[in-house]
């Protein structure tokens, strides 16, 4: 099965910093990956699919890079909103779909 | 407007076994997979497996095979869940979540069931 690493665990920063955050995975699955976000007791939401497409609805300074095994989701500038944790999962056909452990985003 | 709605929160003690339901509206019941995804307390996501309504076939976790079922009723536009032998590990909340194939990411959610196995 693929395996899914994310990094960092946590990250602490500031309203209006520029945050990334990385997915690797354990072999190659082109850009079947998405992005969701997830704030205490709620369900996850939708971010970025296929890397880098951004789900309808969802702000512009969210963005996904990447393609084979290593994966980028960036925060643009920093919003109050955007405090939550936020988790990769991949959905190639060939592995059962995983997530990665999550990466939690708060206040610095 | 597209939603999934689950049932309400269980309490089940070690060996029972428990249903959830995931009602769809808004959309194409049978045009949609609904994968089920399970959130232990503090901890991540971990996919459980799906069902596709159109034709009733589904596909488990390797580590849940054996102990969940999931079926549909297509004439009430429900997906359900059934986790049988419950163990204390098995706390968590359950989501339902629709995908456009097997293989895909997961639009809509729904609200979230708690399960709580306790003796």
């Amino acid at each position: 099965d693929i395996q899914m690493t994310q990094s960092p665990s946590t990250l602490s920063a500031s309203v209006g910093d520029r945050v990334t955050i990385t997915c690797r995975a354990s072999q190659s699955i082109s850009i079947w990956l998405a992005w969701y976000q997830q704030k205490p007791g709620k369900a996850p939401k939708l971010l970025i699919y296929k890397a880098s497409s951004l789900e309808s609805g969802v702000p512009s300074r969210f963005s996904g890079r990447g393609s084979g095994t290593e994966f980028t989701l960036t925060i643009s500038s920093l919003q109050p909103d955007d405090f939550a944790t936020y988790y990769c999962q991949q959905y190639n056909i060939y592995s059962p779909l995983m997530f990665g452990q999550g990466t939690k985003v708060d206040i610095k | 407007q597209v939603r999934l709605v689950q049932s309400g929160a269980e309490v089940k003690k070690p060996g029972a076994s428990v249903k959830v339901s995931c009602k769809a509206s808004g959309y194409t019941f049978t045009g949609y997979f609904i994968h089920w995804v399970r959130q232990a307390p503090g901890q991540g996501l971990e996919w459980m497996g799906w069902l596709n309504p159109h034709s009733g076939e589904t596909n488990y976790a390797q580590d849940l095979q054996g102990r969940v079922t999931m079926t549909r009723d297509t004439s009430i536009n429900t997906a359900y869940m059934e986790v049988t032998r419950l163990k204390p590990d098995d706390t968590a909340v359950y989501y339902c979540t629709r995908g456009l194939t097997m293989d895909d990411a997961f639009d809509i959610w729904g609200q979230g069931t708690m399960v709580t196995v306790s003796s």
